[in-house]
């Protein structure tokens, strides 16, 4: 089974510039996520789905991040414009269900660098 | 909101010690805990998940206990090897999110 797949696994950019995150979930698995891990900290949330409803965005800054969903499978997350202080490790991970055995299951990563 | 936090935050112990590692979290409506390893650069790979009924859950040498009442997880690594050395995190699902804690970086010295 081919776990969740994130691409491109590193990207360089210059600030102010757009920038986009793609990932696919494991097949099956309707609840995906995209988390945010600065150096040194934990995984943070931005953004949930149920299959291509955003549960919960809360936690994203929608003044310049967006996320898409279309057809409850992959995922592309976007940035734009870029600041400094996006430069992050992006994760996405998905999970099949809800209850006691809910399990994320997370992507290799997308690594931001804004200069 | 959960709070998540592991102590000690870096480790280092020689080859074939044993080994805890903490998580404490603030809220016990949790579903379930869930420990990873994240290696540099690299995504999580999930250990180990114990549902909120559970009291342990082990696989190999990977031991991880739950006290939900009192808010705590251990992880137990026995007899260590260099290549257990990593980052150890552990994450509280509440239903709608993981809440993750910042991590323990675990070095074992051969």
């Amino acid at each position: 089974e081919a776990g969740v797949v994130q691409s491109p696994r590193y990207k360089i950019i210059e600030k102010k510039q757009p920038v986009a995150f793609w990932c696919n979930p494991i097949s099956g698995h309707n609840t995906l996520y995209w988390y945010l891990q600065n150096l040194g900290q934990g995984p943070e949330l931005l953004i949930r789905y149920e299959n291509e409803e955003a549960v919960d965005d809360s936690q994203l800054p929608k003044d310049r991040f967006s996320a898409e969903r279309l057809k409850g499978v992959d995922s592309t997350l976007k940035i734009q414009p870029a600041e400094l202080g996006d430069s992050a490790v992006y994760l996405c991970a998905s999970s099949p269900r809800t209850g006691a055995n809910t399990e994320a299951f997370f992507g290799q990563g997308t690594r931001l660098t804004v200069v | 909101k959960q709070e998540v936090t592991q102590i000690p935050a870096a480790l280092s112990v020689p080859e074939g010690e044993n080994l805890v590692l903490n998580c404490s979290f603030t809220d016990s409506a949790i579903y379930n805990l869930q420990w990873f390893r994240q290696d540099p650069g690299k995504g999580l790979t999930s250990l180990l998940l114990i549902q909120s009924s559970q009291r342990e859950q082990t696989s190999g040498r990977l031991n991880a206990s739950l006290d939900k009442s009192s808010g705590r997880s251990t992880l137990y690594i026995a007899a260590s090897q260099p290549g257990d050395s990593a980052t150890y995190l552990c994450a509280c699902y509440t239903g709608n999110q993981f809440y993750f804690g910042t991590g323990t970086s675990l070095t074992v010295i051969p």
